[in-house]
């Protein structure tokens, strides 16, 4: 299984609203990180978690909140967001720091 | 400061012809480099990587390569298909490091 999986595909909430994003691996890839892309740009790094553990935070603002809760999971909580915050929210892993194997995405947008 | 640069933003090439997609970095602690496609609204899917201790990896229809001494490297599509039409992005990752770092990309457009 050399995929990563990512849940919503698309999910639409108001600047008041709680939601999490989901993403999901079975490769036994101990780093997972999630990223942010807007349209034509490359991703932009937020999140690094290694062996379940915090190892980056690239300066993200607290209305997004990432958790670890096993080696295959990786949750975002959004709450409070703008609606600059909308973009693509993609989730990758990797087995070490190279190569990196990405999700679908979800689309999101906050109205 | 851009470490990573893809200079062109757009290509088109006819199908069946050459694509030549170019990469210049500033960072002589890069020493592994990737290239990723991506296609509207999906996540990078990889295509190709090279680490500095080589100058030349192929795989199928995409050859990477990398020249050190002028901090450059360059990935070739032979032939190119119009399945081929996507954004890619060149990316480079220093020793040790934990942060792969991104080109702004190439869209290739190849026409039938």
């Amino acid at each position: 299984d050399t995929e990563v999986t990512q849940t919503p595909k698309h999910l639409v909430m108001g600047m008041t609203n709680k939601k999490s994003l989901k993403c999901e691996q079975h490769m036994g890839h101990r780093a997972m990180y999630w990223y942010k892309q807007k349209a034509k740009k490359p991703p932009e790094l937020m999140f690094v978690y290694s062996y379940e553990k915090l190892s980056i935070n690239e300066s993200v603002p607290s209305r997004f909140s990432p958790e670890c809760p096993n080696s295959s999971l990786l949750n975002l909580h959004l709450h409070a967001l703008q609606p600059e915050d909308s973009a693509l929210y993609l989730c990758a892993s990797s087995q070490g720091t190279r190569r990196q194997f990405f999700g679908p995405g979800t689309r999101l947008t906050v109205l | 400061d851009q470490q990573v640069k893809q200079n062109s933003p757009s290509l088109s090439v006819q199908e069946g012809r050459i694509s030549i997609l170019n990469c210049d970095y500033t960072n002589s602690m890069f020493d592994y480099f990737l290239w990723y496609k991506k296609y509207p609204a999906e996540g990078p899917t990889f295509l190709i990587s090279i680490s500095s201790i080589k100058d030349k990896n192929e795989d199928g229809r995409f050859t990477v390569f990398l020249n050190k001494s002028a901090k450059h490297l360059s990935l070739h599509i032979v032939p190119s298909q119009p399945g081929d039409s996507a954004v890619y992005f060149c990316a480079a990752s220093p020793q040790g490091g934990r942060k792969l770092i991104w080109g702004l990309g190439t869209s290739l457009a190849v026409n039938p």
